[in-house]
């Protein structure tokens, strides 16, 4: 069945960059997306990728898509506390409509 | 200010005791769905309405209820909650049906309620 891979924990300096790693196995998917939950409070998306292109690039954020392996990055760079949060990926198959699948989160600390 | 909104925010009861979480959005969406947040598992999905009248199970459905008799409400419903659905609940919603699967499609996600059953 569908199933999306996070690694659960990431620690970097503050100013470092920071890669959010992601595989999936439904490549049905149009998009995929990355959500960020602060602490105490829903998911809000963050950025997302059309599937037939590579890289997207949003200010600090770089969304990186290798779609033959099925794997999908977040860089963000010049890392900040208020980066410190949880961070989904997703995708949204095309067998399920419009549901999504979602990753187990990636929690990441900002240290100083 | 477009938004989903969930009630109540914290909630701690007894085994048995039945009990209902209610959502809202103001966005006019057709998509609304229910997940459970648990550490190392991140977001399964509960059930999900594709428009009003129109509900399905996801995939965690076991224990729960949900009812869409209005479009912006999806209120979740514990008839006999048990200690393993003490979790973290999200809402969400999304405009729905109406657009091709090609199109973009973010979900709005209500700020979560923290439901404690003992």
């Amino acid at each position: 069945g569908e199933d999306v891979e996070q690694s659960l924990f990431l620690s970097v300096r503050e100013g470092d960059s920071s890669v959010i790693n992601c595989t999936y196995t439904d490549s049905s998917s149009t998009y995929l997306y990355w959500y960020k939950q602060e602490p105490g409070a829903g998911l809000q998306l963050l950025t997302y990728i059309f599937s037939n292109m590579d890289m997207k690039q949003d200010q600090r954020l770089t969304v990186l898509l290798n779609k033959k392996d099925k794997h999908l990055s977040l860089r963000i760079a010049d890392t900040q506390t208020g980066d410190s949060a949880i961070y989904f990926c997703a995708e949204n198959p095309y067998s399920h409509g419009q549901n999504f699948v979602f990753g187990p989160g990636t929690r990441l600390s900002v240290l100083p | 200010e477009a938004q989903v909104t969930q009630n109540p925010r914290y909630l701690i009861t007894v085994t048995g005791k039945k009990l209902t979480v209610t959502c809202s959005q103001n966005m006019n969406h057709e998509y609304m769905s229910w997940y459970r947040q648990d550490p190392g598992l991140g977001l399964r999905q509960i059930y999900y309405s594709m428009n009003v009248e129109v509900t399905d199970k996801g995939d965690v459905p076991e224990g729960y209820k949900v009812s869409r008799k209005e479009k912006r409400n999806f209120p979740l419903i514990l008839e006999s909650p048990s200690p393993n659905q003490t979790s973290l609940y999200f809402c969400a919603s999304s405009f729905g049906t109406s657009g091709s699967f090609s199109s973009y499609n973010e979900q709005f996600f209500g700020p979560g309620t923290r439901l404690t059953v003992l």
